[in-house]
């Protein structure tokens, strides 16, 4: 039962360099989100998707692209990285229980941008 | 003025202490309130759920909602060291299905530190 899976948890990269953070959730949901989440600024939500093959832009998506191509699965590229972008990044489902939707996070990935 | 606003703290109490943790917010659409607890290094995992006003208790913990003031606190009686983590409150006014003006509001959360 591993709920929100995201990969990597840590990753440094260099200032204009590019990367993947990949989310995959087990539990047939169909909303996921990309929130980061910085000291002093709490959670922010980045890009989410209402199910397979769509995508919709959050509070800060600037900087940010998603795709959505399988319903289990939900990634958040930087095409060009900058340092105001480290951060820790959490991806999340929208999962039922009885009278109520509520998040399930993953654990986080860490990024640093130098 | 902020949505919804939490103190950051580090509010730290000893063991068995009583806790109080508050938010409040300004939109009165607000029906749904949640609080989230998050470990150092871990992510936010769901508490405590409650729909409009009134009081919902869970073992040690009690969550508060006061829809005329705008205010809802989370209580945790007999306060253990393994509570210290941070505390998110979360609103939405209607049951969460995405971003934007029906999403998630999210409080900045207070960090809790029990001392043995």
């Amino acid at each position: 039962n591993a709920g929100v899976t995201q990969t990597p948890k840590f990753r440094v990269l260099k200032t204009g360099q590019s990367m993947t953070l990949l989310c995959a959730q087990d539990m047939n949901h169909e909303y996921m989100y990309w929130y980061r989440q910085d000291p002093g600024m709490g959670l922010r939500l980045i890009h989410y998707s209402v199910g397979e093959g769509t995508t919709a832009k959050g509070e800060v998506p600037d900087g940010y692209n998603v795709s959505r191509l399988k319903k289990q699965n939900f990634l958040l590229g930087l095409e060009s990285a900058a340092p105001s972008q480290t951060s820790v990044y959490f991806c999340a489902s929208l999962g039922g229980r009885a009278g109520a939707n509520v998040l399930t996070f993953g654990a986080g990935s860490r990024l640093t941008v130098l | 003025q902020k949505e919804v606003e939490q103190d950051p703290g580090p509010l730290s109490v000893p063991e068995g202490a009583i806790v109080s943790l508050n938010c409040t917010y300004s939109n009165s659409a607000f029906q749904y309130f949640m609080w989230y607890r998050q470990y150092s290094r871990k992510g936010p995992e769901l508490l405590m759920y409650t729909y409009s006003s009134g009081n919902k208790e869970d073992g040690r913990f009690t969550a508060q909602v006061d829809k005329s003031s705008k205010y809802i606190s989370l209580f945790i009686r007999d306060s253990q060291p393994s509570d210290s983590a941070t505390y998110l409150c979360a609103m939405s006014v209607g049951l969460y299905s995405g971003g934007g003006a029906d999403g998630l509001t999210f409080g900045k959360g207070t960090h809790l530190i029990i001392q043995p």
